[in-house]
């Protein structure tokens, strides 16, 4: 079975400051992995995904994700932190064969702080 | 347009009640999911539906019933609550053409019980 591991559940960052939010994936075939987005009382919003076309992933916001598969990793980066990216950030695995079900981390929340 | 919305958005019910919950998509997709997420913010799957038929029941308990009268709408019945069906109920949809087909995510049904 697939699962991911996002490390800190807790973020807090400068505005400005580089955004680093950390996913490991767990899969026996090859993932497609994601990363949503969760603004306070809202659903979740997709902000990047790997298929297997690009390692490095660009998305909305100005996020990107580097899927390494020698590291089973798809850590979430932004060169600088706005007050408006404070939110909580889900990354979420899928597999062919899974039913297109979406596996998700524990969450990260992200702070922003002047 | 709301692509993907839930009614109601917020629910408070004594336990033992029976209620049900609303999901319609106007984005032309043919599978729709539900997902719950508890006080920690940890989502999981519940139900998956493509063209009306169930494909994921992700062990759910029985007084959790899914109805899906055509693809663009999936209900959620819930029987005799409990307080620890207490949480946040996302309804999700996408199109079923690959396993790495986002998912688009309602903003979510607020159940609280008393």
């Amino acid at each position: 079975a697939q699962s991911v591991t996002q490390l800190g559940s807790h973020v807090s960052v400068s505005e400005g400051a580089l955004v680093l939010l950390r996913c490991n994936y767990s899969s026996s075939v090859p993932p497609y992995l994601f990363w949503y987005v969760q603004y306070p009382n809202q659903g979740l919003q997709l902000l990047l995904k790997y298929t297997s076309a690009a390692t490095l992933v660009k998305g909305i916001n100005g996020f990107e994700a580097e899927f390494k598969k020698s590291e089973t990793s798809f850590h979430l980066t932004k060169p600088s932190a706005h007050m408006s990216d404070a939110a909580e950030y889900f990354c979420a695995v899928s597999v062919t064969g899974g039913g297109n079900k979406l596996t998700f981390g524990t969450g990260t929340q992200l702070k922003v702080e002047l | 347009d709301t692509a993907v919305s839930q009614t109601p958005k917020y629910l408070v019910t004594q336990m033992g009640n029976d209620k049900s919950i609303k999901c319609e998509q106007n984005l032309g997709h043919d599978t729709m999911y539900w997902y719950k997420q508890d006080s920690k913010k940890f989502l999981k799957i519940m139900f998956s539906y493509n063209n009306k038929e169930l494909i994921i029941n992700e062990t759910v308990p029985n007084r959790f019933s899914p109805k899906s009268p055509d693809k663009a709408h999936l209900n959620l019945h819930i029987n005799s609550l409990e307080l620890g069906d207490s949480a946040v109920y996302f309804c999700a949809s996408s199109n079923s053409g690959g396993f790495n087909q986002p998912q688009h995510f309602g903003d979510g049904t607020r159940l609280s019980i008393l």
